[in-house]
């Protein structure tokens, strides 16, 4: 049974400081990896998506990695803003399309 | 592009109701799923369906059922709401591919059982 952890649960920052969320699954046989992003109350942004076969994705401040062998993957924000504010949740697809997500951890910048 | 679509938004049920919550999707996605989220927590899955046809449970099944009407709808049917079942709930589809095979959500539905 794939099992997916975030950690840390929650993460405060000054503004301009680096953010690094990491998120890990116990089985390495998986599709891909999707990290998205949730506002209180809202539904889910995706933010990146990374295939099995690849070891990192970028957009803008934005810096996915993954090793599947060891099951991790860490998002890596840039110069953190107050906008970042949110959760951040990443989820596995594996055989049969099985999608699981991690518990998420709430970043919360301060200006 | 509506991609997909969640109805209702909003529900309040008195304990031992029935309801339906309803999700379609337009981009001619194999895959569907519905997940609860609870204050504080991630998205847990109740069931999916990896093709039209198709349905498996995920991690919290007991108290649902659902039916895969056809390729673009997916439902999720409460029998006898229980306060427990009070909780956000997405729906989610995605291709049938391995690879660059992005999940896309709706915005969700509240749901209170009181």
């Amino acid at each position: 049974k794939q099992e997916v952890t975030q950690i840390p649960a929650a993460l405060s920052v000054p503004e301009g400081e680096n953010l690094v969320l990491n998120c890990s699954f116990t089985d390495s046989a998986i599709y891909n990896l999707q990290w998205f992003r949730q506002d209180p109350g809202k539904g889910l942004t995706s933010l990146l998506l990374i295939q099995s076969s690849q070891r990192e994705q970028t957009s803008g401040r934005l810096n996915a990695s993954l090793d599947k062998s060891s099951g991790r993957s860490t998002l890596y924000i840039a110069a953190s803003q107050p906008g970042d504010s949110a959760t951040y949740l990443c989820a596995v697809k594996a055989a049969g399309n099985k999608l699981t997500f991690g518990g998420g951890t709430r970043v919360l910048v301060k200006p | 592009n509506a991609g997909v679509t969640q109805t209702p938004k909003f529900q309040v049920l008195k304990t031992g109701q029935s309801m339906t919550l309803q999700c379609a999707q337009d981009m001619n996605h194999n895959s569907m799923y519905w997940y609860r989220q609870d204050p504080g927590m991630g998205l847990r899955l109740i069931y999916y369906s990896a093709s039209e046809g198709t349905t498996d449970k995920g991690e919290v099944p007991n108290g649902y059922n659902v039916s895969r009407l056809n390729k673009r709808e997916f439902s999720l049917r409460l029998e006898s709401a229980a306060p427990s079942q009070t909780s956000v709930y997405f729906c989610a589809s995605s291709p049938m591919k391995a690879g660059h095979t992005e999940a896309f959500f709706g915005q969700g539905t509240r749901l209170t059982v009181v």
